[in-house]
């Protein structure tokens, strides 16, 4: 298996532009969390689905944040409009079982700059 | 006050020392330990899975649980260049989403 796939690996943007972001779990995970990784907060857990239902969206920092799985291959992460506060590396991780009992997979990470 | 603490570091250790990673937590309800490595622009891969107290080794790494104590320690022993990378604990009870410290930057110079 190819792992999880996350596009693009970089983005630059301007403040107020829609950012969105890719997703490709591993094939057979149920389970898929959004993370956003920044120095001084260390990985923020998002949200996370299960078969594709958000179960937990309590890290969603606010309505500009938005997440979707329309089915069990793809997910997106939304960010509208954008601020220079976003600026984070944000993975995509997938897992077979929920959460604290099951390995997590992540991604190599989208850079996310917002100028 | 977070739920995990982890020294953010940078820790620098020259080639073949013993290193020692720590993380503290406030919840008594976790039950699963877990440590990650990240190197540099990729993302975490899972090195060491614990469930409750105790130890569990596997080669040069070993994991560490002492739940009295709310900590929890990795261990590297005879460290190479190659085991350069962010280390960061996570924990977690049963269902419940993992919280992550914040990582520890590691460095083994040669």
């Amino acid at each position: 298996d190819a792992g999880v796939i996350q596009s693009p690996r970089h983005e630059v943007t301007e403040m107020g532009q829609e950012v969105t972001l890719r997703c490709k779990p591993i094939s057979g995970h149920d389970y898929l969390f959004w993370y956003r990784q920044t120095m001084m907060r260390g990985l923020e857990l998002l949200i996370y689905f299960n078969n594709n239902v958000p179960i937990d969206d309590s890290g969603m920092p606010e309505d500009r944040f938005s997440a979707k799985m329309p089915n069990a291959s793809f997910s997106t992460l939304k960010i509208q409009p954008s601020e220079p506060r976003d600026s984070a590396v944000y993975f995509c991780a997938s897992s077979l079982m929920g959460l604290a009992l099951d390995t997590q997979y992540f991604g190599p990470g989208t850079r996310l700059t917002v100028l | 006050q977070k739920e995990v603490e982890q020294d953010p570091g940078p820790l620098s250790v020259p080639e073949g020392a013993i290193v020692s990673l720590n993380c503290t937590y406030s919840n008594s309800a976790f039950q699963y330990f877990m440590w990650y490595r990240q190197y540099s622009r990729k993302g975490p891969e899972l090195l060491m899975y614990t469930y409750s107290s105790g130890n569990k080794e596997d080669g040069r790494f070993t994991a560490q649980v002492d739940k009295s104590s709310k900590y929890i320690s990795l261990f590297i022993r005879d460290s190479q260049p190659s085991d350069s990378a962010t280390y960061l604990c996570a924990m977690g009870k049963g269902a419940q989403k993992l919280v992550f410290g914040q990582g520890t930057r590691l460095t083994i110079n040669p």
